[in-house]
């Protein structure tokens, strides 16, 4: 079955430490987004991607850094920058400007910071 | 640009009542317009969605959702709700034309009550 697979499903990061969130789709979407979602403030968009070798900023982009080398895969990087990383990383694809088709959504990764 | 507004954070309800999750939206454009459920420590997926046609959308678990355009709504209802609905509910749209990004709501954490 075609779908998103984030993976780890948890992770924890010790401060000042990069950590590396995995998003691999076989959807043969060519668009893919990261969102962050904390308690009570829905959904924020980190980056996103609709073309390979390609990626824009979203709203709260700082601290954090992506790829997109190939189709498949939309790895996000937290840095040391991100001041605050302890959140649930959702992955998200489409096809190209996803409109009515909306988007899919993988199972997520809790980060927290120890 | 485009907004949601989910008119409510937290909505509880006695299993089998009946509910309605409000979401309003602003655009001066034409939108699509989604409902996502989240079950806890779990991934978005989608509800139900209104593209065009008739105003009244369902889901295949008894959720429906009526595109009211000279109100700016698009509300989720359910006439009996189950102990298995308690999730929380995001409300998104994305412009017709342009269909790029799909801004989302705040979300409704829906609690049910035995």
């Amino acid at each position: 079955d075609g779908g998103i697979t984030q993976s780890p499903k948890y992770l924890f990061r010790k401060e000042g430490q990069n950590v590396t969130l995995s998003c691999e789709q076989n959807l043969n979407h060519d668009a893919m987004y990261w969102y962050r979602q904390d308690p009570g403030q829905g959904l924020r968009l980190i980056y996103y991607s609709q073309i390979v070798n390609d990626f824009q900023k979203g709203d709260i982009a700082e601290g954090y850094s992506v790829s997109r080398e190939k189709k498949e895969s939309f790895p996000l990087t937290v840095t040391s920058a991100q001041k605050n990383p302890t959140a649930f990383y959702l992955c998200a694809s489409s096809i190209p400007h996803g409109g009515g088709a909306g988007y899919t959504f993988g199972s997520g990764t809790r980060l927290t910071v120890v | 640009a485009q907004s949601v507004t989910q008119l409510d954070s937290q909505v509880p309800v006695f299993e089998e009542a009946p509910v309605e999750l409000r979401c309003n939206y602003s655009s001066s454009v034409s939108v699509y317009l989604f409902w996502y459920v989240q079950y806890p420590n779990q991934g978005l997926q989608l509800l139900l969605k209104y593209l065009s046609g008739s105003t009244l959308v369902e889901s295949i678990n008894g959720f429906e959702a009526e595109f009211n355009k000279s109100q700016t709504s698009f509300h989720l209802r359910k006439p009996s709700v189950h102990i298995s609905d308690t999730a929380e509910y995001f409300c998104a749209v994305s412009l017709r034309s342009s269909a790029s990004k799909i801004i989302f709501g705040s979300g409704t954490r829906l609690s049910i009550r035995p």
